[in-house]
């Protein structure tokens, strides 16, 4: 069974850093990866979809990359805003193209003023 | 266009009764899926829909069921509920299979 963890858990960072959240998933055998945040009490939001055979996907400040064979995609954030905290997940859909995506736990982001 | 709508947006149910939610996709989405967040358990895959047909199934007891209308509207229905069905229900529409997934705000259900 597909298995996806993201490290860290929680970060809290000064606003206009850098950061990068990782997602690691067991099964190589994915469709594709997408990323989503999730503000408190709220639905997700989608950021980026990679398919299988991309390596990175850019939108505004993020940039996401996926590295098949080693089962690990990251997320990277510039210049972080205080509006950017919220909780990041990640999550796969299976090589069968079956409309289940398999979660993370998620990287509850924090950004101080 | 619109984004993906559930109704209701909160419900409080006690324990043996049942309970209807409804999602309406994003206008040309054929595809509905539904997930259960729990902090315990985080998000998993319920099931999903499209052109009225179950395609797909996560595992979940019988109780859990759901249904989708000409129209790709979709609604789940869950019976006889226990404390554990207490959660935030997702649902997210797609134009196909193979297409981003797309999310509603959910519905809070929380049984007594």
């Amino acid at each position: 069974k597909q298995e996806v963890t993201q490290i860290p858990a929680a970060l809290s960072v000064p606003e206009g850093e850098n950061l990068v959240l990782n997602c690691s998933f067991t099964d190589s055998a994915i469709y594709n990866l997408q990323w989503f945040r999730q503000d408190p009490g709220k639905g997700l939001t989608s950021l980026l979809l990679i398919q299988s055979s991309q390596r990175e996907q850019t939108s505004g400040r993020l940039n996401a990359s996926l590295d098949k064979s080693s089962g690990r995609s990251t997320l990277y954030i510039a210049a972080s805003q205080p509006g950017d905290s919220a909780t990041y997940l990640c999550a796969v859909r299976p090589q069968t193209g079956a409309n289940n995506l398999f979660f993370g736990t998620g990287t509850r982001l924090t950004v101080i003023p | 266009k619109a984004g993906v709508t559930q109704t209701p947006r909160y419900l409080i149910k006690t324990r043996g009764q049942q309970v209807t939610l409804s999602c309406s996709p994003i206008s040309g989405h054929r595809s509905v899926s539904w997930y259960q967040q729990t902090p315990g358990q985080g998000l998993q895959f319920l099931f999903e829909y499209f052109s009225e047909t179950q395609r797909n199934k996560g595992n979940f007891p019988g109780r859990f069921s759901g249904r989708q209308f000409s129209n790709s509207r979709s609604e789940m229905n869950v019976s006889t509920l226990e404390l554990g069905d207490s959660a935030l229900y997702l649902c997210a529409s797609s134009l196909g299979a193979l297409q981003a997934q797309y999310f509603g705000p959910g519905t809070r259900l929380t049984v007594l």
